[in-house]
């Protein structure tokens, strides 16, 4: 699993596995939750978010799992395939009065093998 | 609809040398936001501008500084280049905020200071 601020973890799955990418965040106060695929030489890309009043988001072959009560936040994409393979950031967002801070986790590098 | 752009895409600089990142968002979206990232200390907010005003900051130096225009298009500014600015820049623009909407990522600059 992940970390905000720790080292870049790995993740290698067969083709068709499921994966699931794990977070824990910092702060109890986060109140919004975003899901990020980076391949290389390419920006993040938004997958999905999840805002706190909720604890489970299902997109198209992804669903974001938020367990408020122990900061964990999880990404679990069904069927992998060669094209999910990424580094997959997690960032957490604390809204402080009218400003916000949005934090970035280190990422984790799925490697999907045909 | 044309993604975000960022120009140039790679750079090197020299320590003490100044360098200007320009980065063009999504037609419509009116916040921009810049990040930095490296494999150390991963993707790193630097600041936020919406409607030509800075309306958050990170934790980096006053070298770091940057602009909106009136056509949302966004300059970020380093100033006194050190080695630990090399780093690839990210910018994401997001309809009106980053924690409600959607962010979308450029391809980056790659900063290289020799």
């Amino acid at each position: 699993g992940e970390s905000v601020g720790l080292h870049l973890p790995t993740l290698s799955v067969q083709e068709g596995d499921n994966s699931i990418i794990n977070c824990a965040y910092s702060n109890s106060a986060s109140d919004y939750f975003i899901w990020y695929k980076q391949e290389s030489g390419k920006g993040p890309q938004f997958i999905i978010d999840i805002r706190s009043n909720m604890d489970k988001r299902q997109g198209q072959r992804v669903t974001v799992l938020l367990n408020k009560t122990v900061k964990h936040l999880s990404l679990q994409i069904a069927a992998t395939q060669p094209g999910d393979s990424a580094v997959y950031f997690c960032a957490e967002n604390i809204r402080v009065g009218s400003n916000y801070k949005l934090t970035f986790g280190k990422g984790t590098l799925l490697t999907v093998n045909p | 609809k044309a993604g975000v752009t960022q120009t140039p895409r790679y750079l090197i600089k020299t320590r003490g040398q100044q360098v200007t990142l320009s980065c063009s968002p999504i037609s419509g979206h009116r916040s921009v936001s810049w990040y930095q990232q490296t494999p150390g200390q991963g993707l790193q907010f630097l600041f936020e501008y919406f409607s030509e005003t800075q309306r958050n900051k990170g934790n980096f130096p006053g070298r770091f500084s940057g602009r909106q225009f009136s056509n949302s298009r966004s300059e970020m500014n380093v100033s006194t280049l050190e080695l630990g600015d090399s780093a690839l820049y990210l910018c994401a623009s997001s309809l009106r905020t980053p924690w409600a909407d959607t962010q979308y990522f450029g391809p980056g600059t790659r900063l290289t200071v020799l």
